[in-house]
């Protein structure tokens, strides 16, 4: 079975400061692709990152960050000298035979 | 490049009633799935479809139904709706669904069933 589990609920932080967030996921299959997407209050999903498992490879894009490591079956997402437009929800995601497996997110809120 | 759209944006109905919600793929895009995303909780898949033919379905029950046109477009339905089907529903649009292609996501629409 597919599962994603992302066990921070919500985060605060001061604008600024550097944030990780934490995906952990499980699947059988030996090629799988890993997805995060940013939810803002308005509803849509934004896509941010997709991930293959042949591919550990760190990527860094301006303030965004991701850390994929397949021994601790995790995929997390780090955004640097965080801003006020950065609030929004984060979800992790791995994709299935027709779909994605979402975690349930985490909402991040980013105090000025 | 037109991204998905959707349309209505909100919706209010009340138990029993039967409701369609549409969705433009983005230009380009063959694929289109539909989630269902609970308050609080993450996007839940409903079903994909692929040239005009369901390919793939969650754990919906058969009131939902949809429909993709040969432009691609697609509609989702739901018959006799119930307190729970409130949420809001997510079209994504895609090229094809193999090598892990990327799903875009419109902004949804917010159904609420009083």
């Amino acid at each position: 079975a597919q599962k994603v589990t992302q066990a921070q609920t919500e985060i605060s932080v001061v604008e600024k400061e550097d944030v990780t967030l934490d995906c952990v996921y499980e699947t059988r299959d030996t090629t799988y692709y890993l997805f995060w997407y940013k939810q803002p209050p308005s509803g849509e999903l934004v896509f941010l990152i997709r991930r293959n498992s042949f591919d550990e490879q760190n990527e860094i894009s301006g303030r965004y960050s991701w850390n994929f490591q397949k021994s601790t079956s995790s995929f997390n997402f780090t955004i640097t000298a965080s801003q006020v437009v950065d609030s929004a929800v984060y979800f992790c995601a791995l994709r299935g035979a027709n779909n994605l497996f979402f975690g349930t997110g985490t909402r991040l809120t980013v105090i000025p | 490049e037109t991204g998905v759209t959707q349309s209505p944006t909100h919706l209010i109905k009340t138990r029993g009633q039967q409701v369609t919600l549409r969705c433009s793929s983005q230009s380009g895009h063959n694929t289109v799935s539909w989630y269902q995303q609970a308050l609080g909780q993450g996007p839940q898949f409903i079903f994909q479809y692929y040239r005009e033919e369901e390919n793939g379905r969650g754990n919906f029950p058969p009131r939902f139904s949809g429909l993709q046109f040969p432009n691609y477009s697609s509609e989702l339905n739901v018959n006799a709706l119930e307190l729970d089907d409130s949420a809001l529903y997510l079209c994504a649009s895609s090229l094809a669904w193999s090598g892990g292609e990327t799903q875009y996501f419109g902004p949804g629409t917010r159904l609420l069933v009083l």
